[in-house]
């Protein structure tokens, strides 16, 4: 079956770092992987998704993820943090099962940005 | 163009009581999966509807049905209430794709159930 872990459950980053948050998988066959960013109080936001065409993907915020097979990674980058940033982030993985498909998700990483 | 939506926002309610909250998918799609997410924790699948059957069930027990009316939106019932029910309950819709491949599930706001 299909999992992701997420390293670190919390992630704390100054404004204007880089923020890094860590994702691996486990698949059987080549994955779905989605990285989902959830504000207080509100319901999940795509924020990019690798669907097996390039392995450097690029969302929205200024968020990018790259795939790396080798070391079953998705890991999520942002070269700037800004204070906006600070949510809880899911890394997913898609389990396809007689043609549906569900969703996957790890424990999740909650990222504060420091002023 | 609307979102997915949900509803009520927030619930309370006591054990043993019965729950049932609705969704509307996002215009066009027609696939609607359910997730329970308690505190602190990341989504768990409940099931998932398509064509008004459900066409997948996660490690949910019995207590937890649904239901896909033609217009494709979508109740979850919950029976017997538990104070472990306690949580964010998220609807997600999505477009099966013709050709395979994964289809992106696009979530609504959530409905906070409280079971005291």
């Amino acid at each position: 079956a299909q999992s992701v872990t997420q390293l670190g459950s919390h992630v704390s980053v100054s404004e204007g770092a880089l923020v890094l948050l860590r994702c691996n998988y486990s698949s059987s066959v080549p994955p779905y992987l989605f990285w989902y960013v959830q504000y207080p109080n509100q319901g999940l936001q795509l924020l990019l998704k690798y669907t097996s065409a390039a392995t450097l993907v690029k969302g929205i915020n200024g968020f990018e993820a790259e795939f790396k097979k080798s070391e079953t990674s998705f890991h999520l980058t942002k070269p700037s943090a800004h204070m906006s940033d600070a949510a809880e982030y899911f890394c997913a993985v898609s389990d396809i099962v007689r043609g549906a498909q569900k969703l996957v998700f790890g424990q999740g990483t909650r990222l504060t940005i420091n002023p | 163009d609307a979102g997915v939506t949900q509803s009520p926002t927030h619930l309370i309610k006591t054990r043993g009581q019965q729950v049932t909250l609705r969704c509307s998918p996002k215009s066009g799609h027609d696939t609607v999966s359910w997730y329970q997410q308690a505190l602190g924790q990341g989504p768990q699948f409940i099931f998932q509807y398509y064509e008004e059957e459900e066409r997948q069930r996660g490690n949910f027990p019995d207590r937890f049905s649904g239901h896909q009316f033609p217009n494709y939106s979508s109740e979850l019932n919950v029976n017997a209430l538990l104070l472990g029910d306690s949580a964010l309950y998220l609807c997600a819709s999505s477009l099966v794709l013709a050709g395979g491949g994964a289809d992106t599930q696009y979530f609504g706001p959530g409905t906070r159930l409280t079971v005291l």
